[in-house]
């Protein structure tokens, strides 16, 4: 079946410099990649897609980068701030023609002033 | 800026009860999805739903599950007889094309 891992270990920063989370994926072919802002009790928040012919993209601050052969994705955050800190979701999808997501278990950024 | 909104944001309920959970997705949005995260957990899928019928259900979305679109507005999920195992927050998502989804808030579920 298919399994995404992110970044079990919470990822602790300084201000200002630039987080870097990972999403692996194995046993899927997903025709794109998301990331979602999530806090404590809310629901995620759609930060960026990539599509699987796309190597990056980027909005603002947010970098994704997308490797179908290493079936892996970076996500950063350059310039972090305290605001940024929050729980960072992956999820596929696409793949074999489903409409549904597949997230990953969320990686927990905190950015300290 | 349109958002998904939901209701109510908490239910308790007691166990065999029945539930309905309300959505109303971004308006011109076309195809909707039910999800939920157990505390600590991923969020799993449940249901999409397209031209006004299921287009794919996870294992979980089981016979206790429904969900429907009563009028041009609401999109709701029903658990006919709830289990303990059902509490966690449900969310309802939309999406114009079957790309990004936009989840709405969620509505906290506990089962006693």
């Amino acid at each position: 079946s298919q399994k995404i891992e992110q970044n079990s270990e919470a990822l602790n920063i300084q201000e200002g410099k630039t987080a870097t989370l990972t999403c692996n994926y194995t046993n899927y072919s997903p025709a794109y990649l998301q990331w979602y802002r999530q806090d404590p009790g809310r629901g995620p928040v759609f930060l960026l897609l990539i599509r699987e012919n796309e190597k990056e993209k980027r909005k603002e601050r947010l970098k994704v980068t997308f490797d179908t052969t290493l079936k892996q994705s970076l996500f950063h955050i350059t310039a972090s701030q305290p605001a940024d800190s929050a729980t960072y979701l992956c999820a596929l999808g696409g793949g074999d023609s489903s409409y549904k997501l597949i997230f990953g278990s969320g990686t927990r950024l905190l950015v300290r002033p | 800026e349109p958002e998904v909104t939901q209701t109510p944001s908490h239910q308790v309920t007691q166990m065999g009860q029945e539930v309905i959970l309300r959505c109303v997705p971004i308006s011109n949005h076309l195809y909707f999805y039910w999800y939920r995260q157990i505390l600590g957990q991923k969020v799993e899928f449940l249901v999409s739903f397209y031209n006004n019928e299921i287009s794919e259900k996870s294992e979980i979305f089981d016979d206790q599950f429904s969900v429907e679109r009563p009028d041009g507005s609401n999109f709701t999920l029903k658990i006919r007889s709830t289990k303990l195992e059902d509490s966690a927050m449900y969310f309802c998502a939309s999406s114009v094309g079957v790309e990004t989804q936009y989840f709405g808030p969620g509505t906290r579920l506990l089962v006693l």
